[in-house]
């Protein structure tokens, strides 16, 4: 079936960097959202992005869609303990209506 | 707002037996409700798509005489898990698209760690 991608799939950062993380398909996408999920807890909306070469910002949070709608990327400035958690993509491919498909995750540990 | 509950939160059974999983939606109405299920350090994979009166439409590999899906009414879907094995053992979240809303935006419940022993 369609898969995202997305790396890397772990990511340690020292609190006050800045780290992105990346998703990617093959296909062109409608849309793609984020979510986080932090440990021990369930995935929480974040952002969607439809219009090519989209940027939004969500205080240290920037989010990318590529022009050609087929990847898009997350940045966090100046990382914090409370960015610990896993950062997920999700699509929704043309052919598969309103379901979901969830990338892979990168798993963002912080060293203080 | 938009809260989504799921009950119980966490569960063990002994294999064999059947469980079941139940995914509310608090302060809205949601026609369609979603299961997913994530393993240990791995992605959410969707297993069914859960419509208000019909049956759920499943993915693929996903047994649907093992995992029974009902959604009889607007604010409330289940999941069993028949005859459990240990290797169903994970934790199977669901999520839900608020009626009045973009069907763009899933809000997640806070999962359930089945374990089966």
């Amino acid at each position: 079936g369609q898969q995202v991608m997305q790396i890397p799939q772990y990511q340690h950062v020292q609190e006050g960097e800045d780290f992105t993380t990346y998703c990617n398909s093959s296909t062109t996408l409608s849309n793609i959202q984020w979510y986080k999920q932090r440990p021990g807890g369930h995935p929480v909306f974040l952002i969607q992005l439809v219009k090519s070469g989209e940027v939004k910002k969500q205080k240290r949070l920037t989010f990318q869609f590529g022009e050609a709608k087929k990847n898009s990327s997350l940045h966090i400035t100046a990382t914090q303990t409370t960015d610990v958690g896993t950062y997920f993509c999700a699509v929704k491919f043309k052919a598969a209506g309103n379901k979901l498909t969830f990338g892979g995750g990168t798993r963002v540990l912080v060293k203080p | 707002g938009a809260v989504v509950s799921q009950h119980p939160s966490w569960v063990i059974c002994k294999s064999g037996t059947s469980v079941k999983i139940e995914c509310r939606s608090l302060d809205f109405q949601a026609t369609t409700m979603f299961w997913y299920r994530q393993f240990p350090k791995q992605s959410l994979m969707l297993m069914a798509t859960s419509n208000e009166g019909s049956k759920a439409t499943y993915e693929q590999g996903v047994e649907k005489d093992k995992f029974l899906i009902n959604h009889a009414s607007l604010t409330l879907s289940t999941l069993t898990v028949t005859s459990a094995h240990p290797e169903d053992s994970s934790f199977y979240i669901c999520s839900a698209n608020h009626d009045g809303r973009p069907s763009y935006e899933q809000y997640f419940g806070p999962g359930t760690r089945l374990t089966v022993t």
